[in-house]
């Protein structure tokens, strides 16, 4: 149990794209979703926070214009990069969480790369 | 009062050994503390977990020990094998989780 499905798995495109990645919960309601980056041999950082049916919480310094956030039902949220640049270029993991659990599962990660 | 410390950055271990890796945290608001265990291009796979009200849990091979006054806890992987070679973080929180920095671990035959 306590499957979370990400894809792509990966993506490569030019400078200035938009790229969209999902999040989806397979066998549970995922109440919350948390959307983290992972570069190379590091931690994983917070970028965001939803709640179905709510604005994502975004934590300090990261774009919300940047990272649009959309999680408009119990099992699938979505994180889309807009106008994506070199920098962006990252592995992008998300997490799903079932209401009164504590703990998050997730996804195997997108590995976006930005030409 | 955010932050975890994971030590040590990386860890050898022969076939059978034990592996210990060690966490402490600021926040004494966080109940919550999981290991998570990721391969390379994987994501982070929930390993086990535990809460400030218990010392101990012991899953299979995998035994996290808790010290409430000290905040720190430790992961322990008795009978290690090659498979457990992966990265693994130590994580604390409550509505949302703070992550160590990672332990890359690496089982030899």
């Amino acid at each position: 149990g306590a499957v979370v499905s990400q894809h792509p798995s990966r993506v490569i495109c030019k400078s200035g794209t938009s790229v969209k990645i999902e999040c989806r919960s397979l066998d549970f309601q995922a109440t919350t979703m948390f959307w983290y980056r992972q570069f190379p041999k590091q931690s994983l950082m917070l970028m965001a926070t939803s709640n179905e049916g709510s604005k994502a919480t975004y934590e300090q310094g990261v774009e919300k214009d940047k990272f649009l956030i959309n999680h408009a039902s119990l099992t699938l949220s979505t994180l889309t990069v807009t106008s994506a640049h070199p920098e962006d270029s990252s592995f992008y993991i998300c997490s799903a969480r079932d209401r009164g659990q504590s703990a998050q599962h997730f996804g195997d990660g997108t590995r976006l790369s930005i030409l | 009062q955010q932050q975890v410390k994971q030590s040590p950055q990386s860890l050898i271990v022969q076939k059978g050994g034990i592996s210990i890796i060690n966490c402490a945290y600021e926040n004494t608001a966080f109940d919550y503390f999981p290991w998570y265990q990721q391969f390379p291009g994987k994501g982070p796979a929930l390993l086990i977990a535990i809460r400030p009200d218990v010392s101990e849990k012991k899953e299979g091979r995998f035994t996290i020990s808790f010290n409430k006054s000290a905040k720190q806890f430790s992961l322990h992987i008795m009978d290690s094998q090659p498979g457990d070679s992966a990265t693994y973080f130590c994580a604390a929180g409550y509505s949302t989780l703070t992550f160590g920095k990672g332990t890359m671990l690496l089982v030899s035959p």
